[in-house]
């Protein structure tokens, strides 16, 4: 069964350095999304994307976060200069038709950091 | 309350009985679904239910939308203990790409 794949599974940061997190979409899907996960807390959207643009920010989506298509199969999320209040899981997910259909989710990168 | 709240926040049962969880939310919506997440990992996707649509049903699933009420709710039937995870509802509003997430229900279903 095809599923969204996210690399690295942990990751391991100085304040103030770069990460950026990895996802694998299912490949015949169009819509791509990342959510984060801080601790005990709901599941909050960042971004989606659809048509190699932005279709849809959260304000937690700051200048401090990027996201990229950069070869057709892979997905990224950028974020420049990490803070301590990044630490979260963050969950890749995609979908066929957008939100009429349902999400399939990454199984996450939990972004530590120090 | 926020969108997608959900109650109770945590529900434990003996294996066999039935677990139900419920969601309300304050806008309207195109859609609802509903995840499950095991501890730590990733969100699996269960069940969607269309605004137009009362009550939908997969295997022990069971799914009711009131719009009028704006609530949900899941109902899990001959509960496992492999059921045991969190169970998040989440809306989907017209004209819009994201999914709004409940605060979750834990789910403990003992031996």
């Amino acid at each position: 069964e095809p599923e969204v794949t996210q690399t690295p599974s942990h990751q391991v940061t100085q304040m103030g350095q770069e990460v950026i997190l990895r996802c694998v979409p299912i490949s015949n899907h169009l819509y791509f999304y990342w959510y984060r996960q801080i601790l005990g807390q709901k599941v909050e959207f960042l971004v989606s994307f659809y048509n190699n643009e932005i279709s849809e920010k959260s304000e937690i989506f700051d200048d401090q976060f990027s996201v990229e298509r950069p070869d057709g199969s892979n997905f990224t999320l950028k974020i420049r200069s990490t803070k301590l209040e990044d630490s979260a899981m963050y969950f890749c997910a995609s979908g066929r038709q957008g939100i009429n259909t349902e999400a399939f989710f990454g199984q996450g990168t939990r972004l530590t950091v120090v | 309350s926020q969108q997608g709240e959900e109650d109770p926040q945590a529900l434990s049962i003996q294996e066999g009985e039935n677990a139900t969880m419920n969601c309300s939310y304050k806008t309207s919506i195109n859609n609802l679904q509903w995840y499950r997440q095991n501890s730590g990992r990733g969100l699996v996707h269960l069940i969607l239910i269309r605004s137009n649509e009362r009550e939908k049903h997969s295997g022990r699933l069971r799914v009711t939308l009131d719009t009028s009420k704006k609530s949900s709710s899941l109902l899990i039937t001959a509960s496992r203990a492999a059921d045991t995870a969190s169970y998040f509802c989440a809306t989907a509003e017209y004209s819009s790409y994201k999914l709004i997430f409940g605060s979750g229900t834990r789910l403990l279903v003992r031996p």
